[in-house]
């Protein structure tokens, strides 16, 4: 079975500090991956994904994410944070076919401070 | 994007009752939707897949006749607590696929 791990728990920036969040999985085959975002007192909302092309896939409100494969890693980065990007972050898998499941990592929650 | 709802966003019971939580794809259909339990500095705990006009699929160490799975249509699915006991209280979490996973805002679930 698939398993994700995220490394960094908790993470506190200052507003325009560069945010990079690790995540890396395992798993032999093919898998789609996804990264998800949930601000303080709202649902979980897909913030990218990757299924396949272009390893560095850009998302919205300007994260993007690079997928490693040889590292099994997906990180995700974004050049300069905001205080609304406060948030707790998933990193999520799901092996290639329509029917597995997606596993989520512990999640990373990014304080960012004015 | 897709959108995912569900009622009721809380609830308090008390224990012994049972609870009903309503899980709706709005602008899609939904063949498979599942149900997650989130708990505190955790990660989402898949409880069960569940799969429109077929029974639901049970991840281990989750019981079946506790978390009732009724998935009646394409667009609506249901998870019903039932003889809800504290150790319950949680945040239910359902989604549904497309070709991704999109998710309702949760029900907080109290049980006193």
């Amino acid at each position: 079975a698939q398993s994700v791990s995220q490394h960094n728990h908790h993470v506190i920036l200052s507003e325009a500090a560069s945010l990079e969040l690790g995540c890396n999985y395992s798993y032999g085959g093919t898998v789609n991956l996804f990264w998800y975002v949930q601000y303080p007192g709202q649902h979980l909302q897909l913030l990218l994904k990757y299924f396949s092309g272009d390893p560095l896939v850009k998302g919205i409100k300007g994260f993007e994410a690079e997928f490693i494969k040889s590292k099994f890693s997906f990180n995700l980065r974004k050049p300069s944070v905001q205080w609304s990007d406060t948030a707790e972050y998933f990193c999520a898998v799901k092996p290639y076919g329509g029917y597995q499941k997606v596993t989520f990592g512990i999640g990373t929650k990014l304080q960012v401070i004015p | 994007g897709a959108v995912v709802s569900q009622h009721p966003s809380r609830v308090i019971c008390k224990s012994g009752t049972s609870v009903k939580i309503e899980c709706r794809s709005l602008d899609f259909q939904a063949t498979t939707m599942f149900w997650y339990r989130q708990f505190p500095k955790q990660s989402l705990m898949l409880m069960a897949t569940s799969n429109e006009g077929s029974k639901a699929t049970y991840e281990q160490g989750v019981e079946k006749d506790k978390f009732l799975i009724n998935h009646a249509s394409l667009t609506l699915s249901t998870l019903t607590v039932t003889s809800a006991h504290p150790e319950d209280s949680s945040f239910y979490i359902c989604s549904a696929r497309t070709d991704t996973q999109y998710f309702g805002p949760g029900t907080r679930l109290t049980v006193l």
